[in-house]
């Protein structure tokens, strides 16, 4: 089974702080994705990736920044850490057509 | 308008009844739909994939497509209270994204 590795479960950090969300995949995917969760406003794509360097700004980029250096790692970046940004922040990775989502097993980030 | 819309829920079914989750979809153009199960506190899970006009039966799972009337269901049946969850409808867009309904949280009460 392909396997999704998101390093962190749950993140504290505070206003203004740079924060790396990392998510590992082990199934060779070409396509990557991050994805943040709200009650109410289910799962909005914040930016995903097709191959390695490539990425793509997905709805709600604003804020965030995403690295792709290698083809199973791809990071997610908060420039300046902001309390709106509290969420739990999904990665997924797929084959490259037709196939649903492997998702990680999420980082619930709090910002104070 | 979201792309892709679900029934508010929250759905409460008995013990071994069918449970019926509906979707549907604004982009002619999305090609694959998928559901997927979610327990409070987990990330989603895909459960069903479907492609094509008419029925995926997967175990109790059946997914049904209706891309005329951009209509996407699960059908659970003889549902068990381990069912419980919220479940997510998708539709594949562009570039191997995909769009999500908000949830229908789905209650089995034995």
């Amino acid at each position: 089974d392909v396997k999704v590795t998101q390093s962190s479960r749950y993140l504290v950090k505070r206003t203004g702080e740079k924060v790396f969300l990392e998510c590992v995949q082990d199934m060779d995917h070409e396509n990557m994705f991050w994805y943040r969760q709200d009650p109410g406003l289910g799962l909005r794509l914040i930016y995903f990736s097709y191959d390695v360097k490539m990425k793509e700004k997905g709805d709600i980029p604003e804020g965030y920044s995403v690295s792709r250096e290698k083809k199973e790692r791809f990071s997610l970046i908060l420039e300046s850490a902001s309390t709106n940004q509290t969420s739990m922040y999904l990665c997924a990775s797929r084959p490259p057509t037709g196939h649903g989502y492997t998702f990680g097993s999420g980082t619930r980030l709090t910002v104070v | 308008q979201k792309e892709v819309e679900q029934n508010s829920g929250p759905l409460s079914v008995p013990e071994g009844a069918i449970a019926s989750l509906n979707c549907t979809y604004s982009d002619r153009g999305s090609q694959s739909f998928f559901w997927y199960r979610q327990y409070s506190g987990k990330s989603p899970e895909l459960i069903m994939s479907i492609y094509s006009n008419g029925d995926k039966e997967d175990g109790r799972f059946t997914a049904q497509l209706n891309k005329a009337s951009q209509y996407v269901s699960l059908l659970i049946r003889d549902s068990q209270p381990s069912d419980s969850a919220t479940y997510l409808c998708a539709a594949g867009l562009s570039a191997g994204k995909s769009t999500f309904g908000d949830g229908t949280t789905l209650t089995v009460k034995p």
